[in-house]
């Protein structure tokens, strides 16, 4: 199975602040990897598909970059409505078994 | 838009088995753009992938739920199930369904499955 470690678990952040979250995946997935934003009681969203690719309607501070086993998403200039948890997803096509990273929990300084 | 609806029991007993359904809108579960999957959240914790249906027929489970979990389609209803056998209070969780696909993903609201006797 292939494990993704994301991190940190939590951070706390400022309004304005480039805030970076990292998931690393036990072997390479090429890019077959996600990253959502879900917020307390809703289902999550995804922002970014294929490791780096924006989701129609996403804003632009929102970015995502790796390919194999390292990846990272980026939020440029944290707004108020970005505090939220984030995910990572990896969707190998080998072994065909798709796993969450841990979550990051994005906190009001 | 796909829309994607859950239904089923929101009480299981413990040992029994937890059946859900997804009612899939707005686009065909025959179509090859996605992979209709069920992952699920227990309270306070985590997501869990627990599994995909594609539209061939094939499936794919969580390793550590696969002796556990059957997902099936009923094309005629446009509808996808999940059924998980031998819960435990562990299997407490919100289930949401998915269409996962390449360039669009869309998640049903959730439903809350308690395990208690």
């Amino acid at each position: 199975d292939i494990q993704m470690t994301q991190s940190p678990s939590s951070l706390s952040a400022s309004v304005g602040d480039r805030v970076t979250i990292t998931c690393r995946a036990s072997q390479g997935i090429r890019n077959d990897l996600g990253w959502y934003q879900q917020k307390p009681g809703k289902a999550p969203k995804r922002l970014i598909y294929a490791a780096s690719s924006l989701q129609s309607g996403v804003p632009s501070r929102f970015s995502g970059s790796g390919s194999g086993t390292e990846f990272t998403l980026t939020i440029s200039s944290l707004q108020p409505e970005d505090f939220a948890t984030y995910y990572c997803l990896q969707h190998n096509s080998y072994p065909n078994t798709w796993t969450f990273g841990q979550g990051t929990k994005v906190e009001i300084k | 838009q796909v829309q994607l609806q859950e239904s089923g029991p929101g009480l299981v007993k413990p040992s029994q088995t937890l059946s859900l359904t997804c009612t899939v809108s707005g686009g065909s579960i025959s179509s090859g753009d996605y992979y209709w999957s069920w992952i699920r959240q227990p309270p306070g914790k985590g997501l869990e992938w627990i599994g995909y249906i594609y539209y061939s027929g094939s499936t794919y489970y969580n390793p550590s739920l696969k002796s556990r979990v059957t997902i099936s389609v009923d094309t005629s209803k446009n509808q996808f199930s999940l059924k998980l056998s031998s819960v435990t209070a562990a299997d407490t969780a919100v289930y949401y369904c998915a269409s996962l696909g390449y360039l669009f993903d869309y998640w049903g609201q959730g439903t809350l499955v308690t395990v208690s006797s």
